[in-house]
């Protein structure tokens, strides 16, 4: 079946440092929709970004990804940290069509210091 | 605005103890979806649903019945609760129109089994 990997599971940054949370997937499809999912905590998990377009940036809320189907990957990327970046980010991929279904990886808690 | 609650928002039990966990939502969205949340899964989908009196099975939908009997509203059941269900349960909407449509998130249930 489809799968997500985040590969931190943790990860402390400083103030004003550029961030990136790597996401890979795995499926056997050609056809991937890949999301962002942010999780602050005691909220809701809301969307952050989205993409089904290869090699197209897409950006929100001053983040940033690009969907590459060569690499399977779909990593976040912003070019300098906040203190209310601190949260949990989930990548998720979606396959199939019009199931809804969506995989979602392990997540990656941010914590931004100063 | 998309607009998911859920009830009750905290709950305590025993092992071997019933609970329902409810979920609404009043976008009309035919998709509805139950995720559980635990450090180092992310989240990860139990049960959902595509219409009232649908049911689809998810990736850990041991231990856990849904019934969806109206189109804004979907529940999750615990039979016989064990103490390896206790979680931040997440209930979701999404519309599924459009392939990449997003999922609308409620507040979470914490649920805690002694």
């Amino acid at each position: 079946g489809d799968s997500v990997t985040q590969t931190e599971g943790l990860v402390t940054l400083t103030e004003g440092l550029p961030v990136m949370l790597n996401c890979t997937y795995q499926t056997i499809y050609s056809n991937a929709f890949l999301f962002w999912y942010v999780h602050y905590l005691n909220e809701s998990p809301w969307l952050l970004l989205r993409s089904s377009t290869d090699n197209k940036r897409t950006e929100h809320q001053g983040f940033h990804a690009t969907l590459h189907k060569s690499s399977s990957s779909f990593h976040l990327q912003k070019s300098s940290a906040q203190l209310s970046d601190s949260a949990l980010y989930y990548c998720a991929l979606k396959t199939g069509g019009l199931s809804g279904k969506l995989t979602f990886g392990e997540g990656t808690q941010v914590t931004v210091i100063s | 605005e998309a607009a998911v609650t859920q009830s009750p928002r905290n709950k305590v039990t025993v092992t071997g103890g019933n609970v329902t966990l409810s979920c609404r939502q009043t976008n009309s969205h035919n998709y509805m979806y139950w995720y559980r949340q635990d450090t180092g899964h992310g989240l990860r989908l139990i049960h959902y649903s595509y219409g009232a009196g649908n049911l689809q099975i998810g990736d850990v939908p041991d231990g856990y019945k849904a019934t969806r009997t109206t189109q804004e509203d979907f529940f999750l059941l615990l039979e016989l609760a064990s103490p390896s269900q206790t979680s931040l349960y997440f209930c979701a909407s999404s519309d599924e129109r459009d392939w990449g449509d997003e999922q609308y998130f409620g507040p979470g249930t914490r649920l805690t089994v002694l």
